[in-house]
């Protein structure tokens, strides 16, 4: 499968705890796009990563959330001190450029209880 | 302030009919328009996507609609299946780059039913 990977698929943790997800785009595509999705609306914009710098953070990313593209191909969103309120989908997509297609993940389904 | 409008906010046919999805939008500049599909928990897969200059678009029983001018697009089903099933999401690109240029709808929510 050449698609975009994100992992894991799913996962439920404990209010307070941290946790890292991983998101591996088409081995060619320079940009790569953190989103996050909650039931019955439209993916919101986190942060997005042109090879390894950061160039666009939404004010939706907080000081709990980081993410990193160190060496320009996958890329990690890490959520420290979980809150209910951040249960969502967080959707990774990657295209060559700005304007051409994006291409999405399946998708982390956060659960925090 | 870019948005993507889109209606209506959820629809429900019986396999077979066709059905119609409108997206208005007011983002500038404009670079194109894209829908996706997006299965219940999983993640939006393309559909199409269509430049300033295209009118119309067709995927298999999909037609997309431009009307630049207007700022308005329609996504045209055509013999529905019950596999059509989906959250059908509009989104707008602005020219000039950066994320923050793709302004995404918040999707019509689409049942068929057998």
């Amino acid at each position: 499968d050449t698609g975009v990977s994100q992992n894991p698929r799913h996962k439920i943790t404990k209010r307070g705890q941290n946790v890292t997800f991983r998101c591996d785009p088409i081995s060619e595509h320079n940009r790569l796009y953190w989103y996050r999705q909650t039931l019955g609306q439209g993916p919101e914009f986190l942060t997005y990563f042109q090879n390894e710098a950061q160039l666009e953070k939404s004010r939706l990313l907080s000081d709990r959330f980081s993410a990193e593209r160190p060496k320009g191909s996958f890329s990690t969103l890490e959520i420290q001190r979980t809150e209910q309120g951040d249960s969502a989908m967080y959707l990774c997509a990657s295209s060559f450029g700005g304007a051409t297609e994006a291409f999405f993940g399946q998708g982390t389904r956060l659960t925090v209880v | 302030k870019n948005q993507v409008e889109q209606s209506p906010q959820s629809l429900i046919i019986l396999e077979g009919k066709n059905c119609t999805l409108q997206c208005n939008y007011t983002v500038s500049p404009f670079s194109n328009l894209r829908w996706y599909k997006q299965d219940t928990g999983r993640g939006p897969v393309s559909l199409t996507i269509m430049t300033f200059s295209e009118n119309t678009k067709s995927n298999g029983r999909y037609t997309a609609t431009l009307d630049a001018d207007t700022k308005q697009s329609s996504l045209h089903i055509t013999a529905s299946q019950l596999s059509d099933s989906a959250s059908y999401i509009c989104v707008v690109s602005a020219s000039g780059g950066g994320a923050d240029g793709l302004t995404f709808g918040k999707g019509t929510h689409l049942i068929i039913q057998p």
